[in-house]
């Protein structure tokens, strides 16, 4: 089973609308959720990290965490052709360690 | 102008040699790590490394070596002994504080021929 799990997509969106993107978690007593974008050829930046259950916004972003169903969103508002990128998802999963798991990403195209 | 700086971008290797991967950091963290991006795949973690002279194997240690003999510095050797060395590398670094929180370099591609 797949600790932490994200649709691949693309998710294809128009220019201005809502992109939403999520990601589910195995672990129940996982602490730390990060979204990292990642241009094609590029490595991943961060681009969001949320501790708590609400929302967590920063301009255009916003992240939404939800312990108890165990899933994280990004939703990118007003999205633009430069966010066309793969999004990842990362959890800092209970039992020790405090290193991250990784999500597979999902593709987000935003068109014209 | 702090960061994390990886050389080279490109490697075009033949198939049997060892190569060093750079990795060189100036933001004064004292965790770093090197994960590895095959298409379509997550990061899979290679090796980290909380302290100089210190460093713990990750999910696919097989076939790699590492040394951390100066804090700034994390070089990823792969050898002949990884069977599919063709892939993308990232090396990151985290602070003392936030170990969770990565911040990686540009990356180096690795082509094996």
């Amino acid at each position: 089973q797949k600790e932490v799990e994200q649709n691949s997509g693309p998710l294809s969106v128009p220019e201005g609308a809502i992109a939403s993107l999520n990601c589910t978690y195995s672990d129940r007593g996982s602490q730390s959720f990060f979204w990292y974008r990642q241009y094609s050829g590029k490595s991943p930046e961060l681009i969001m990290s949320i501790y708590s259950n609400g929302d967590k916004e920063d301009g255009r972003f916003t992240a939404q965490l939800n312990k108890a169903s165990q899933y994280v969103s990004l939703l990118i508002r007003d999205s633009q052709p430069s966010d066309s990128a793969t999004y990842l998802c990362a959890v800092r999963l209970s039992g020790g360690s405090y290193i991250p798991t990784f999500g597979r990403g999902t593709s987000l195209i935003v068109h014209p | 102008d702090g960061g994390i700086t990886q050389s080279p971008k490109y490697l075009f290797r033949k198939e049997g040699q060892n190569v060093t991967l750079s990795c060189e950091q100036n933001l004064n963290h004292d965790a770093m790590y090197w994960y590895r991006q095959d298409p379509g795949q997550g990061l899979r973690l290679i090796y980290y490394s909380q302290i100089v002279n210190d460093f713990q194997k990750g999910d696919i240690a097989e076939g790699y070596s590492v040394s951390r003999e100066k804090k700034e510095s994390f070089p990823l050797t792969v050898t002949s002994a990884q069977k599919n060395p063709t892939a993308f590398y990232l090396c990151a670094s985290s602070p003392r504080d936030r170990g969770d929180t990565q911040y990686f370099g540009p990356g180096t591609r690795l082509t094996v021929l």
